[in-house]
């Protein structure tokens, strides 16, 4: 079946080190590739996400891009910011089996000091 | 709603106790979704309804755990003689419908602790 697996963490950087949190799964077809964050004491929310292969999802000045070659969809952000710190998943769904449900990877926890 | 209201957001129980989580998703979010977290772990899909479909349950655990949905609107989520493993914050989301590329939008969780 589908599954998604993120680099362990936790992940620990400087303000305005650069991020790659690594993220790679296994689905038939073309699934959807996401990823979700959680800041402390908030709700899971959509970081970004992307629909087809070589596309680019960016946000807050986070991007990914899905690499079907590599079956990846590493997360990278140039500079980070103590604000940064959270949980990161990354998730699919859709593929082959073309439901909704979002399978996710185990998480990985980011910490960024001043 | 404006968003995706779980209650209670915090529930302890004594092992054995049955319990009830409720969540109330987005108005005109067809599809509704249940997730637990357990501590420093990632997210373990339960359950997923979708209009008048038969719910997807491949997720839940055990027969002590079930779900139920009216129309598209609240879901429950009930654990029938609690244990200690179930532990765990549980979460709901709803999305507009269940195609691949749908994005879920996540309630606040209820944290469930089993003495």
């Amino acid at each position: 079946g589908n599954s998604v697996t993120q680099m362990e963490g936790p992940v620990t950087l400087s303000e305005e080190a650069f991020l790659t949190i690594n993220c790679t799964y296994t689905a038939t077809g073309y699934p959807s590739l996401f990823w979700y964050v959680q800041y402390p004491g908030e709700g899971l929310q959509l970081l970004l996400k992307a629909t087809k292969a070589d596309d680019k999802g960016s946000n807050k000045g986070f991007e990914a891009t899905y690499r079907k070659e590599t079956t990846s969809f590493h997360l990278e952000k140039g500079s980070v910011q103590v604000s940064d710190s959270a949980v990161y998943f990354c998730a699919l769904s859709g593929g082959s089996s073309n439901t909704g449900k979002l399978i996710f990877g185990q998480g990985t926890t980011l910490q960024v000091k001043p | 709603g404006a968003g995706v209201s779980q209650s209670p957001s915090n529930k302890v129980t004594e092992k054995g106790k049955d319990v009830e989580l409720r969540c109330d998703p987005i108005s005109g979010h067809t599809a509704l979704y249940w997730y637990r977290q357990r501590l420093g772990q990632g997210l373990e899909f339960l359950i997923y309804f979708q209009g008048n479909s038969a719910p997807d349950k491949s997720g839940l655990p055990s027969d002590r755990f079930s779900a139920e949905r009216t129309g598209e609107s609240v879901s429950t989520l009930t654990i029938q003689r609690t244990q200690q493993e179930d532990s765990a914050v549980y979460l709901c989301a709803s999305s507009l419908d269940i195609s691949g590329a749908n994005v879920l939008t996540f309630g606040a969780g209820s944290r469930l602790t089993v003495l």
